[in-house]
């Protein structure tokens, strides 16, 4: 089946610096790929859709300057956290679509990153 | 507006209890349902996918159930197990492109020995 490999897993970075998150479609291409924020307790919440070869679209209030989404190849987003500060704390999740499958409705999800600024 | 409210918020059952959980949409046009298995910490994982024309979709001890009509579906779980411990989230989605999904908040299961 699909898979989708999402690292790191865990990181912790200080205050100011970027943080990045790759992922990766391991055994299909992924045109389109999509980036979620969870808070505790929480749903997930869509921050971006990533376009292989153009610009991501971002959801209203997510700032696409803080939020850098590269999407360069068919197999590989990536999501770089610029300047992170305490409040970006949180669980990032990847997730992309398997288009060539036949019948295949299902989107999947990464393993998540849980980011801490400190 | 597109919504998925899910019920209950969280549930506690003894090991070997089975349990139903809820899940009702406004989603239109409807295009699949699936719920997922989201373990502490990490990322969400399909169990069933369901479009209009299906009813029920089993996977192991999993039995997802579909009712367009009312726009209702239900996550049945025989037989529990500790490992069954997690949130379990019902998804929608308004069309077979690519949509953005609506989520529900998700269902927190605690299964206790």
């Amino acid at each position: 089946g699909a898979v989708v490999s999402q690292h790191p897993s865990r990181v912790i970075c200080k205050s100011g610096t970027s943080v990045k998150i790759e992922c990766r479609s391991l055994d299909f291409q992924a045109t389109t790929m999509f980036w979620y924020r969870q808070f505790p307790k929480q749903s997930l919440m869509l921050m971006a859709t990533s376009n292989e070869g153009s610009k991501a679209t971002y959801e209203q209030g997510v700032e696409k300057d803080k939020f850098l989404i590269n999407h360069a190849s068919l197999t590989l987003s990536t999501l770089t956290v610029t300047s992170a500060h305490p409040e970006d704390s949180s669980f990032y999740i990847c997730s992309a679509r398997d288009l060539a499958s036949e019948k295949n409705y299902g989107y999947t999800f990464g393993s998540g990153t849980r980011l801490t600024v400190v | 507006k597109n919504q998925v409210e899910q019920s209950p918020q969280s549930l506690i059952i003894l090991e070997g209890k089975n349990c139903t959980l809820q899940c009702n949409y406004t989603v239109s046009p409807f295009s699949n349902l699936r719920w997922y298995k989201q373990d502490t910490g990490r990322g969400p994982v399909s169990l069933t996918i369901m479009t209009f024309s299906e009813n029920t979709k089993s996977n192991g001890r999993y039995t997802a159930t579909l009712d367009a009509d009312t726009k209702q579906s239900s996550l049945h779980i025989t037989a529990s197990q500790l490992s069954d411990s997690a949130s379990y989230i019902c998804v929608v989605s308004a069309s077979r492109g690519n949509t953005p999904l609506v989520f529900g908040k998700g269902t927190r299961l605690s299964v206790i020995a």
